[in-house]
């Protein structure tokens, strides 16, 4: 079974410069997590989606940040325009709904290090 | 809100030692408690994870037991190798939520 996929694995750009991450979810996972790693920090959630529709952005820079899922599978997460703090790893995560068992294991990619000059 | 917190590091031990690395945690509801482990150059992977209080988890022979009277989570293992040398989160998550991680622990297993 192939996992979470992200592109690209590493970027460098200015600040105030716009920049997009792409995630794809293991096939068949309705639930689809965006986490932003800051170096020497767990990580933080940034956005939650349920199929295409969102369930928690409550820790998203909406002023700058911006997520889609379209058709429920994808995702692309944005920056614009980028600050200085906003360098860190970005993290895409997929887990399959918890049904009746409980909490389902997320399944992480490795991973989009940014880094902001 | 949720909250994890977890012993600094870096924890330096020799092979064969015994290790304990603390976790506390703060939820409003009953959370699931997960250990998740990040290997040098590798993405995160779940470790362990336990889902209802007194629930042990275990895994590569790290195991944790979910206590409620003391909210914690702490992860022993009985003897390390050097090929456990990586960083190690708590963290915790209500059902279907996203999840709440500690800081890390980097465990360095000397030969």
């Amino acid at each position: 079974e192939a996992g979470v996929a992200q592109s690209p694995r590493y970027k460098i750009i200015e600040k105030r410069q716009s920049v997009a991450f792409w995630c794809n979810p293991i096939s068949g996972h309705a639930t689809l997590y965006w986490y932003q790693q800051i170096l020497g920090q767990g990580p933080k959630l940034l956005i939650q989606f349920q199929n295409n529709g969102v369930v928690d952005d409550s820790q998203l820079p909406k002023d700058r940040f911006s997520a889609e899922r379209l058709k429920g599978v994808d995702s692309t997460l944005k920056i614009q325009p980028a600050k200085l703090e906003d360098s860190a790893v970005y993290l895409c995560a997929s887990s399959s709904d918890p049904g009746t068992s409980g909490v389902q294991e997320q399944f992480f990619g490795p991973g989009t290090r940014l880094t902001v000059l | 809100g949720n909250s994890v917190t977890q012993m600094e590091g870096p924890v330096t031990l020799s092979e064969e030692a015994f290790l304990t690395i603390n976790c506390t945690y703060t939820a409003t509801g009953y959370p699931s408690l997960f250990w998740y482990v990040q290997y040098p150059g590798e993405g995160l992977q779940l470790l362990l994870k336990a889902t209802k209080a007194d629930d042990k988890g275990s895994n590569k022979g790290f195991e944790a037991t979910y206590r409620k009277e003391t909210t914690s989570f702490h992860l022993e293992k009985g003897s390390v190798q050097v090929s456990d040398s990586a960083v190690y989160f708590c963290a915790l998550s209500d059902i279907a939520d996203g999840l709440t991680f500690g800081k890390g622990t980097h465990l360095i297993i000397q030969p």
